[in-house]
């Protein structure tokens, strides 16, 4: 089973920071990985999909990119809205089974 | 527009099953797989299996395999998932969530649309 690693798994920043996570797979998942943010108490969102695409309506300041193993979410200039929980999905085709990482908080310093 | 309604909430005691279901509105439901995804409190998220609302099949993560059933009713596009030999440990909010992959048509999986959960409380 491919394993999903997310670091760091908490950050606090600034509003106007750029706001970077990274996720890790332990077997190359080529670009099949996508993010999604979670609020407190409500249903995940699907932000970026194959690592790099933004899922319509989705603000521009996210933004995804890598493939193989490693990959990178970024919020270039985090809002207080931004306030959650994300998280990175990796997905097979063949079977088509998914996998999440663990999660990263992010918070307002 | 596109929504999946969940049912409420479920007290089972340790042993027994539960089965939730997931109410597809705004698009056609046997063309979108449907997911079914859980969160235990505090936790992360945690992919349970899909079902193929066109022809019923199924593809369940190794951890309930033997423990989880997913079917569907396609008259009243309704999706169930069903969890049995429950123990504290499946204490969770349990979603549904729709693949936007229409027909499976393209290579790319997500999840596009999801229901807001159902609260599963086991105790005894």
């Amino acid at each position: 089973d491919i394993q999903m690693t997310q670091s760091p798994s908490s950050l606090s920043a600034s509003v106007g920071d750029r706001v970077t996570i990274t996720c890790q797979a332990s077997q190359d998942i080529s670009n099949y990985l996508n993010w999604y943010q979670q609020k407190p108490g409500k249903a995940p969102k699907i932000l970026i999909y194959d690592a790099s695409n933004l899922e319509t309506g989705v603000p521009s300041r996210f933004s995804g990119s890598g493939s193989g193993t490693d990959f990178t979410f970024t919020i270039s200039s985090l809002q207080p809205e931004d306030i959650a929980t994300y998280y990175c999905q990796q997905y097979n085709n063949l079977p088509l089974l998914f996998t999440f990482g663990p999660g990263t908080k992010v918070d307002i310093k | 527009q596109v929504q999946l309604v969940q049912s409420g909430a479920e007290l089972k005691k340790p042993g027994a099953s539960v089965k939730v279901s997931c109410k597809a509105s705004g698009y056609t439901f046997s063309a979108h797989y449907m997911y079914w995804v859980r969160q235990a409190p505090g936790q992360g998220l945690e992919w349970m299996g899909w079902i193929n609302p066109y022809n019923g099949g199924t593809n369940y993560a190794q951890k309930f395999q033997g423990r989880v059933t997913m079917t569907r009713d396609t008259s009243i596009s309704t999706a169930y998932m069903e969890l049995s030999r429950l123990t504290s440990d499946d204490t969770a909010v349990y979603y549904c969530a729709r693949d936007w992959n229409e027909r499976q048509l393209a290579d790319c999986q997500y999840m596009d649309v999801w229901g807001k959960g159902t609260t599963v409380t086991v105790s005894s």
